[in-house]
């Protein structure tokens, strides 16, 4: 089973500024099968990045994702007031997929 | 636009087989994996199983034993059985959708609703 940690735990910081979120993996994951999906409170989990780098329908431009093998980021190049949320990555290249633990932004 | 329609019992009792459906509205039904992901209170996701295009199943070890997924394609809907539950088992339960399209998986695009399931004596 591949582990995925996601650092860091917490990230504070406010509008306007840049967040840079890691997901790293304890073995390669297949074919770069790596989303990021951000959910809010009281809300499903919402798919922002799948295979490492495309952006969903509908997923604004200020987020994209980067990465391969072992080591993924996701990149929230300014923060709008609506994207503090939690952010998960997910390895769907090998069975069981598996989610990292998430990573808080907050202000 | 593709929704999925999610329902079932919410409260159980230790022992029981929690008992799950979603429904696939707007959209068709072939040509995708169907996943059951659970989320205990204030914890993170965790996988719990999927159903591929050609009715394979892939389930989480930890459940694998307990668990299973099947589809009723004359319905558009698919389910989750869940035996023996206990205490560990109440979560949010959230079914999703994932495209497979010329051996290039995507990922959970759509999402259910969620349906809260409380495990309790």
């Amino acid at each position: 089973e591949i582990v995925l940690t996601q650092s860091p735990g917490t990230l504070s910081l406010s509008p306007g500024e840049r967040a840079t979120l890691s997901c790293r993996a304890s073995q390669t994951v297949s074919s770069s099968y790596l989303a990021w999906y951000q959910q809010k409170p009281g809300q499903a989990p919402r798919l922002l990045i799948y295979g490492a780098s495309n952006r969903a329908t509908g997923i604004p431009g200020r987020f994209s994702g980067s990465g391969s093998g072992t080591d993924f980021t996701l990149t929230i190049s300014r923060l709008e007031p609506e994207d503090f949320a939690v952010y998960y990555c997910q390895q769907y290249g090998s069975s069981p997929r598996t989610f990292g633990p998430g990573t808080k932004v907050d202000i | 636009q593709v929704h999925l329609q999610q329902w079932g019992a919410g409260l159980l009792k230790p022992s029981e087989t929690l008992s799950l459906a979603c429904a696939v509205y707007g959209g068709s039904f072939g040509g995708y994996c169907w996943i059951w992901i659970r989320q205990s209170p204030g914890k993170g996701l965790e996988w719990i199983g999927e159903i591929n295009p050609d009715g394979s199943t892939n389930y989480s070890p930890s459940l694998k034993s307990r668990v299973t997924i099947s589809v009723d394609t004359s319905k558009t809907q698919f389910s989750l059985r869940l035996s023996s539950v206990t205490a560990a088992d109440t979560a949010v339960y959230y079914c999703a959708r994932q495209a497979v399209a010329w051996n290039y998986i995507y990922g959970l695009d759509i999402w259910g609703q969620g349906t809260t399931v409380t495990v309790s004596s």
